[in-house]
């Protein structure tokens, strides 16, 4: 299986600044790399979609970019809203998937 | 809309298996894979599998192997997860989760809590 590693595992940031998270693959994964927000008891948000496509109605301050092994997940403007835990997910085909183990972001 | 109902909360004992659907409306269950995700209290996602609801295929994480199955009743627009041989480490909350034509997970079920507990 392919393993996913995700860093920092938390952060902790004033309004207004430029936020990155970086995700790893065990193995290349090409641009089939998801990233997703969830805030406490809710399910999962889609906002990035094949490493760098910004999903439907996600504001433009999220963005991502990658490919291959190394991926990346910036907010380039933390709004207070933002506070939530950021995963990564791979699909190396679409039997098989995986998540990163999460980056909590909080306001500081 | 595309809506996914998921069946209630369920509580096991150690050893036991449990059942819990997800229920698709809105859309063609046959035209879209389901996944199902799982999140311990506190923890991250964890993926279990897929099924593909046309052909009944199925894929499973490799952890969960041997304990874990889904299959779909494409008369009620259903699908369903079961785990057997359940352990504290099940507990969790489980969800449903549509893959759209883009490759992401574009629906999801509201969560069910399976707490095993003696």
């Amino acid at each position: 299986d392919i393993q996913m590693t995700q860093s920092p595992s938390s952060l902790s940031a004033s309004v207004g600044d430029r936020v990155t998270i970086s995700c790893q693959a065990s193995q290349d994964i090409s641009n089939h790399l998801n990233w997703y927000q969830q805030r406490p008891g809710k399910a999962p948000r889609l906002l990035i979609y094949d490493a760098s496509n910004l999903g439907a109605g996600v504001p433009s301050r999220f963005s991502g970019g990658g490919s291959g092994t190394d991926f990346t997940f910036t907010i380039s403007s933390l709004q207070p809203e933002d506070v939530a835990t950021y995963y990564c997910q791979q699909y190396d085909n679409l039997l098989l998937f995986t998540f990163g183990p999460g980056t909590k972001v909080d306001i500081k | 809309q595309v809506q996914l109902v998921q069946s209630g909360a369920e509580v096991r004992q150690p050893g036991a298996s449990v059942k819990v659907s997800c229920k698709a409306s809105g859309y063609t269950l046959t035209s879209y894979y389901m996944h199902w995700v799982r999140q311990a209290p506190g923890q991250g996602l964890e993926w279990m599998g897929v099924i593909n609801p046309s052909g009944g295929i199925t894929s499973y994480a490799q952890k969960l192997q041997g304990r874990v199955s889904i299959s779909r009743d494409t008369s009620t627009s259903t699908v369903n997860m079961e785990l057997s041989s359940l352990t504290s480490d099940d507990t969790a909350v489980y969800y449903c989760a549509r893959l759209g034509i883009l490759g992401y997970f574009d629906s999801w079920g509201q969560g069910t809590l399976v707490t095993v507990s003696s």
